[in-house]
């Protein structure tokens, strides 16, 4: 059984660039979320989708947005990229409320 | 606001010598505690999830329990295979598929 895929691994951006990235759940899990790692503040909740609605959101400014298509696959959108936007940002998938989350293996974004 | 607090921050062990990784957290209305384990440069990978005060988990080496309050990792005769971070999370409310996590005990375990 495929895991949670994430792409791409690794990302160097310059500040002020937009970057997306890819997410693509376990097969048959709805909800897609979505975390951003750094040494200083650890694992923060960013957002989080199902069938397609955005359900939750973190404290996160309007440049960080995301996104769910019909397949479940998602996207995240950072926009006006700072240095301090370097970080792991890692996607989970669940089947739902009740149900345990899985991670993927993260993409590490650096912004010089 | 939902707030998670792990201790140690770091801990090195022996190999084969037991302890307990700790996890305190305040929540309005626990939906869940969840242990993972993350290696350097991957994602954190699941390890347990506990519902309820009393409720005990175990797999290999590693014990999982929870109180109202907190819960502990318990590692029994650690191997150096199980040096990582471990990280402990919590889900609140109804719906809600956030989960807050605590900054993680790093654990070395030495031969």
């Amino acid at each position: 059984k495929a895991g949670v895929t994430q792409t791409p691994r690794y990302l160097i951006k310059t500040r002020g660039q937009q970057v997306t990235l890819s997410c693509s759940p376990i097969s048959g899990h709805r909800s897609v979320s979505w975390y951003q790692q750094t040494p200083g503040q650890g694992l923060q909740f960013l957002f989080e989708y199902f069938s397609e609605t955005q359900r939750n959101k973190g404290n996160f400014p309007g440049r960080f947005s995301g996104r769910q298509f019909s397949n479940s696959r998602s996207e995240m959108n950072v926009s006006t990229l700072e240095l301090g936007d370097s970080a792991l940002y890692l996607c989970a998938s669940s089947l739902g409320v009740g149900n345990g989350y899985t991670f993927g293996s993260g993409t590490r974004l650096t912004v010089v | 606001e939902d707030q998670v607090t792990q201790s140690p921050e770091a801990l090195r062990l022996q190999e084969g010598e037991s302890s307990s990784l700790n996890c305190s957290y305040t929540v309005s209305g626990l939906r869940g505690l969840f242990w993972y384990r993350q290696d350097p440069g991957k994602g954190p990978e699941f390890l347990f999830t506990l519902y309820s005060a009393g409720e005990e988990k175990e797999k290999e080496r590693l014990k999982a329990t929870l109180t109202k309050k907190e819960s502990f990792l318990h590692i029994t005769a650690p191997k150096p295979e199980d040096s990582a971070t471990y990280l402990c999370a919590v889900q609140e409310g109804q719906g809600a598929q956030k989960l807050v996590f605590g900054q993680g005990t790093r654990l070395t375990i030495n031969p």
